[in-house]
């Protein structure tokens, strides 16, 4: 089945500064790849997503980009803002819509 | 619109007690999930339904995990008997239809202690 690995596991940096998280995915069917914020006892909150016919999506500071041919696709944040504080995830699915989380990564924006 | 309500916000039982989880979708949403997420993991699925049907129950543990969906809205996630390990955060999540891919929307979750 579906394994998605995602790096670092946790990341510090300092306001301004821009952030980037990695993940692979085992499954080369998968096709919707979403990412997730979620702040200390809240449930996750989508913020940007990819389809596999994409390369790249940006929305104000935060883009994703997706390179099938390895398996890998990554965040980005620019511009980080102490509130950009949380733990995300990343997320694979195929055409079943069955999500499969990364293990998520600890954001630290330090003003 | 209204987003996934969940209750209760809290559980603490002891271990072999029964322990039950409500979940309401946003209105008109066909799929529902119930997602377990322990400490310092990602969220893993444990049901998936399609209206009132079960699409992926997989992963459930059905010796003592059970879960109903019986008017393709609102839905129970049931546990009896807890075991220390089900300590963890249920969530829940609808998404507009199955396939395709589409992002969930999650509930605050049920988090269950097991002591």
């Amino acid at each position: 089945g579906e394994n998605v690995e995602q790096h670092p596991s946790t990341l510090s940096v300092q306001e301004g500064d821009s952030a980037v998280i990695k993940c692979t995915y085992s499954d080369s069917a998968s096709n919707y790849f979403p990412w997730y914020k979620q702040e200390l006892g809240k449930g996750p909150q989508l913020i940007i997503d990819i389809r596999s016919n994409v390369g790249e999506k940006k929305d104000q500071r935060i883009a994703v980009t997706l390179n099938k041919t390895a398996k890998h696709f990554s965040l980005h944040i620019t511009e980080t803002q102490p509130e950009d504080s949380a733990v995300y995830f990343c997320a694979a699915s195929g055409g079943t819509d069955k999500l499969i989380f990364g293990t998520g990564t600890r954001l630290q924006v330090f003003p | 619109e209204a987003g996934v309500a969940q209750s209760p916000r809290y559980k603490i039982i002891e271990k072999r007690q029964s322990v039950a989880f409500w979940c309401n979708p946003i209105s008109g949403h066909a799929t529902l999930y119930w997602y377990q997420q322990i400490l310092g993991q990602g969220p893993k699925l444990l049901i998936q339904f399609q209206n009132n049907g079960v699409v992926d129950d997989s992963q459930l543990p059905k010796d003592r995990f059970s879960a109903e969906r019986l008017k393709g809205v609102d839905s129970t996630l049931k546990i009896q008997p807890a075991k220390l390990e089900d300590s963890a955060v249920y969530l829940c999540a609808s998404s507009l239809r199955t396939g395709g891919g589409n992002g969930y929307t999650f509930g605050s979750g049920t988090r269950l202690t097991v002591v």
